[in-house]
């Protein structure tokens, strides 16, 4: 099993709806979550991170932690075609280990 | 702040030719990174430095070399380019808060190796 995993896409949503991402982790011991999104030739761009069990809100953008389950995914309310773009899930193993695992990414396209 | 910055954006560099990818970081970051992004695939961790004078291996280190002298600068050493290493580099920094570590990039090099 993969490290980080984020399932496939692309993902294509109408504008104005709610984007889902989900991404699974394999290694218990993480303790950090974040989700970075990536434009087309750009560098990656942190828009949320989450540390506990539950849902973080920041402004149209939700993360939700299941640690349970091994999962952390990203709500997108209100989708806009300027949120077409990759999105990268990354795991931090906690303690000392300043590293990130990042996924592969799932590439979301907002139909106007 | 300028905060990460990368230099040169662009490079085509010819097999067997070496070359250093300069990173700079305006934030007072412990930590620094290299990674490379190939098309399709997610982020490997080339190397890390969590300090000035201290660095380590990541995920994809053969082929790579780094040094960290100051806090502010972190560059990456390219010896006997090969086809293989054609790719976009990004450099990234952090800093421990309460041992959660976000992590900045800069806007990366896009190097061609022919």
């Amino acid at each position: 099993q993969k490290e980080v995993e984020q399932n496939s896409g692309p993902l294509s949503v109408p504008e104005g709806a709610i984007a889902s991402l989900n991404c699974t982790y394999s290694d218990r011991v993480s303790q950090s979550f974040f989700w970075y999104r990536q434009y087309s030739g750009k560098s990656p761009e942190l828009i949320m991170s989450i540390y506990s069990n539950g849902d973080k809100e920041d402004g149209r953008f939700t993360a939700q932690l299941n640690k349970a389950s091994q999962y952390v995914s990203l709500l997108i309310r209100d989708s806009q075609p300027s949120d077409s773009a990759t999105y990268l899930c990354a795991v931090n193993k906690g303690g000392a280990n300043s590293k990130l695992t990042f996924g592969k990414g799932i590439t979301l396209s907002v139909r106007p | 702040n300028a905060g990460v910055t990368q230099t040169p954006k662009f490079r085509i560099l010819k097999i067997g030719q070496s070359m250093t990818l300069q990173c700079a970081q305006d934030m007072n970051h412990n930590y620094m990174y290299w990674y490379r992004q190939d098309p399709g695939m997610g982020l490997k961790l080339i190397y890390y430095s969590v300090g000035a004078g201290i660095t380590d291996k990541g995920e994809v280190p053969n082929g790579y070399n780094v040094s960290r002298s100051t806090t502010e600068d972190f560059p990456l050493r390219l010896e006997l380019a090969a086809p293989s290493q054609t790719s976009v580099y990004f450099c990234a920094s952090s800093q421990d808060r309460g041992l959660i570590y976000e992590q900045y990039f800069g806007p990366g090099t896009r190097l061609t190796v022919t």
